[in-house]
C-alpha cells in the first residue's frame, strides 16, 4: 500500500472555528490532492499541488486554503468552518514517469463533521 | 474545464451475471487518462482499471474490461461473473495531462445479489 496518512481520522468542530486537516506522504509523489466526498456528489477536487509551494484550486475550492511546505506533507485548512462543509476528506497522491500517469492511491479520508 | 458525468446513481446484477457502467465525459484535449475506482463500505479507494487515450485497445483486468469510445467521449466499465465482493460505489476518473487535474464522477453505486 502507498504511505499516506490522514490526521485526523475524525473530527467535530464548531462552527466558525478553523479546522486543518494534515496529508502525509512517505512516497516522494510530486502530485497531492484533496477532496471532498458526500451523497450524490461523489469526490470533488477542493485543492492539489503540482510540488513544493505550487498550488491550484479546484472546483470546491471557496471556504478552503492549501499549503504544501514540504514534498510529504499537504495541509488543508477550513478558515471558519461552516455546517456546509460537513463531509468525508480525502488525500490523493501520485506521481508522474516519463513514459506514462500513475495512478493516484488515496489516504483512509477525514470525517469531519461541524456542529 | 472537463467534467466527468456518471448517468446511473444504482445499479444492481445477480451474482454470476454481467453488468456494465456507464460514464461519459467532456475534454477538449486529445490526450488524457481514464481510471475506474471502487470504493467498497470501507472507504478505501481501489483502482479497478485504467485506460490511456492514445491506445485504441480497451484494457481488460481480469473479470473487469472497459468499452473506450473516444469519438463518443464514452468509457464504460463491463463487471462479467459478478462475485458478491463486487458490491461498492464506482467512479469514473479522468486525468488531464496539462493541468495534472484528477476529476471524479458522482458514483455509481453496484449491488449485487445471491
Amino acid at each position: 500500500d502507498a504511505g499516506i496518512t490522514q490526521s485526523p481520522r475524525h473530527k467535530v468542530t464548531e462552527t466558525g472555528t478553523p479546522v486543518t486537516l494534515r496529508c502525509h506522504q512517505t512516497e516522494n509523489h510530486r502530485y497531492m490532492y484533496w477532496y471532498r466526498q458526500d451523497p450524490g456528489h461523489g469526490l470533488r477536487l477542493i485543492h492539489y499541488s503540482y510540488g513544493v509551494k505550487d498550488t491550484d484550486k479546484g472546483e470546491v475550492s471557496d471556504g478552503y486554503s492549501v499549503s504544501r511546505s514540504k514534498t510529504e506533507d499537504f495541509l488543508l485548512t477550513l478558515e471558519s468552518a461552516t455546517s456546509s462543509q460537513t463531509s468525508v476528506y480525502f488525500c490523493a497522491i501520485s506521481d508522474r514517469s516519463d513514459i506514462s500517469f500513475t495512478e493516484a492511491f488515496f489516504g483512509q479520508g477525514t470525517r469531519l463533521t461541524v456542529v | 474545464a472537463q467534467t466527468v458525468t456518471q448517468s446511473q446513481p444504482e445499479m444492481s446484477v445477480q451474482e454470476a451475471e454481467t453488468v456494465t457502467l456507464s460514464c461519459t465525459y467532456d475534454t477538449s484535449e486529445s490526450d488524457y487518462y481514464l481510471f475506474w475506482y471502487k470504493q467498497p463500505p470501507s472507504r478505501q479507494m481501489i483502482l479497478v482499471i485504467r485506460q490511456e487515450a492514445y491506445k485504441q485497445q480497451n484494457a481488460t483486468e481480469n473479470r473487469f474490461s472497459v468499452n473506450f469510445q473516444k469519438a463518443a467521449k464514452s468509457f464504460s466499465l463491463k463487471i462479467s461473473d459478478s462475485q458478491l465482493g463486487d458490491a461498492a460505489m464506482y467512479f469514473c476518473a479522468y486525468r488531464s495531462p496539462n493541468t495534472d487535474k484528477l476529476i471524479f464522477g458522482t458514483g455509481t453505486r453496484l449491488q449485487v445479489f445471491p
